[in-house]
């Protein structure tokens, strides 16, 4: 069975900071998807980026980018010049070949002014 | 085409009674998921659809619970009985396995249907 682990429930960064949010998985699978999910309070949660497995390269999207270690098993969420709108929950989640996706518990960013 | 809707988005019921929530995914949408999510966890996985198949069901899902997606459009998702325990946010996402680049195999998640059981 796949696993998602977030092993910081609690994470801080100064407005401007860079920080790093990290997640491992657990899968004997080759082929599948990683992503990362922002959930602000109260609100709906929003892709912030995704990795294909097959991809060497490591994704990034803006300020957002990801350090993908396939034989680790690790897929680590950077965020660049944080800014307060970064504050939320983020969520880390795995996609298998048949289209399930596994959440882990989720980091909650405070970004501090 | 505005994103995923979930209705209602807040219901409240006594417990041992039914409840039904509905989910609209985005538009040609193929695949339809729907999750549980408590406070303070990450989403858990009840089940998928493909069109109007439902392909997996989890086995967190008891058997009080039901989802429909008649026309491989919306789809409802029925707990039955409920109980206090079923009290969590409720949410549904949709993918597509079209050929934009960075919307294939990306789900879309809706606002969520809290319920609370009394």
């Amino acid at each position: 069975a796949q696993t998602v682990t977030q092993s910081q429930p609690e994470m801080s960064v100064q407005e401007a900071e860079t920080v790093t949010l990290s997640c491992t998985y657990d899968t004997s699978e080759s082929d599948y998807y990683l992503f990362w999910y922002k959930q602000p309070p109260s609100r709906q949660m929003i892709l912030v980026i995704r990795q294909e497995a097959y991809k060497q390269q490591n994704a990034t999207e803006n300020r957002f980018s990801v350090n993908f270690q396939k034989a680790a098993k690790s897929f680590s969420l950077k965020i660049s010049d944080s800014q307060l709108g970064d504050a939320a929950m983020y969520f880390c989640a795995y996609r298998n070949t048949g289209n399930q996706f596994y959440f882990g518990t989720g980091t909650s960013l405070t970004v501090i002014p | 085409d505005t994103g995923v809707s979930q209705n209602p988005r807040h219901k409240i019921t006594k417990r041992g009674q039914n409840v039904t929530f509905r989910c609209d995914p985005i538009s040609e949408h193929n695949r339809l998921y729907w999750y549980r999510q408590t406070l303070g966890q990450g989403p858990e996985f009840l089940t998928y659809f493909q069109n109007e198949a439902q392909l997996e069901k989890s086995r967190l899902l008891s058997d009080r619970f039901s989802a429909e997606r008649p026309k491989g459009s919306f789809s409802t998702l029925e707990i039955q009985r409920t109980e206090q325990g079923d009290s969590a946010m409720y949410l549904c996402a949709s993918s597509t396995r079209g050929r934009v680049r960075r919307q294939k195999d990306t789900q879309y998640f809706g606002p969520g249907t809290r319920l609370t059981v009394l």
